[in-house]
């Protein structure tokens, strides 16, 4: 069976620091990768999506950045973090050709 | 553009009680539509999908959705709520268009279950 792995769960940030979550995918291959925030009150917003290793398509112009460089594994950065980047993150996949998007447990990011 | 409308922010319902969640889109063809739940501090849990066929859905927890066209819905409902089900709900509608399938999210619907 497929399991999606978020950490950390929690994480509490300076402003102007780094960030790096990771997400990680097992029991299956070539996955869509997906970060998504969502914020305090409100619905699920697409970051960044991912169809294969090293191709990152962005749908939101911030000062985020994502990576991929395994199969199953898709990382969220930042070189400096805004206290607009507090929020609950969360990495989801599909299989390739499929539409149903499974759900990592999310990172909750505070940044002060 | 399409969107995705929950047009209730938050729902109170008795334990016991029917529940009915509203999710209407806007979209020229036909959708692929999902409901997720979420638990506080959780990811979230796909409780069932129409993608063709019966329009009527069955899912997990004993929800089920129905699919009308005409309106442009995809309603959640559950005959008889339990405690449990305390939790945000989402709606979402995948764009067909791409092999990636990205996805547009309603806001969600609290639901709260009191005794």
């Amino acid at each position: 069976s497929q399991t999606i792995h978020q950490w950390p769960a929690t994480l509490v940030q300076p402003v102007g620091s780094p960030l790096s979550l990771e997400c990680t995918v097992e029991g299956t291959s070539n996955p869509n990768l997906y970060w998504y925030r969502q914020a305090a009150g409100r619905g699920l917003q697409l970051l960044f999506y991912s169809v294969g290793i090293g191709q990152i398509s962005s749908e939101v112009p911030q000062n985020l950045s994502a990576s991929r460089p395994q199969d199953r594994q898709f990382i969220l950065s930042s070189k400096k973090l805004l206290l607009s980047d507090s929020g609950f993150y969360l990495c989801a996949w599909s299989r390739d050709g499929q539409e149903t998007q499974y759900f990592g447990p999310g990172t909750r990011l505070l940044v002060l | 553009a399409q969107s995705v409308t929950q047009p209730d922010i938050h729902i109170t319902v008795s334990e016991g009680a029917s529940l009915e969640l509203r999710c209407n889109y806007s979209y020229g063809a036909t959708p692929y539509l999902f409901w997720y739940v979420q638990s506080p501090g959780q990811g979230l849990q796909l409780l069932l999908k129409y993608f063709s066929g019966d329009t009527l859905v069955q899912g997990i927890k004993g929800f089920e959705a129905e699919f009308k066209r005409s309106q442009s819905s995809f309603n959640l409902r559950k005959p008889s709520v339990h405690w449990s089900d305390a939790a945000e709900y989402f709606c979402a509608v995948d764009e067909t268009t791409d092999s990636w399938g990205k996805f547009q999210f309603g806001a969600g619907t609290q639901v709260v279950v009191t005794p």
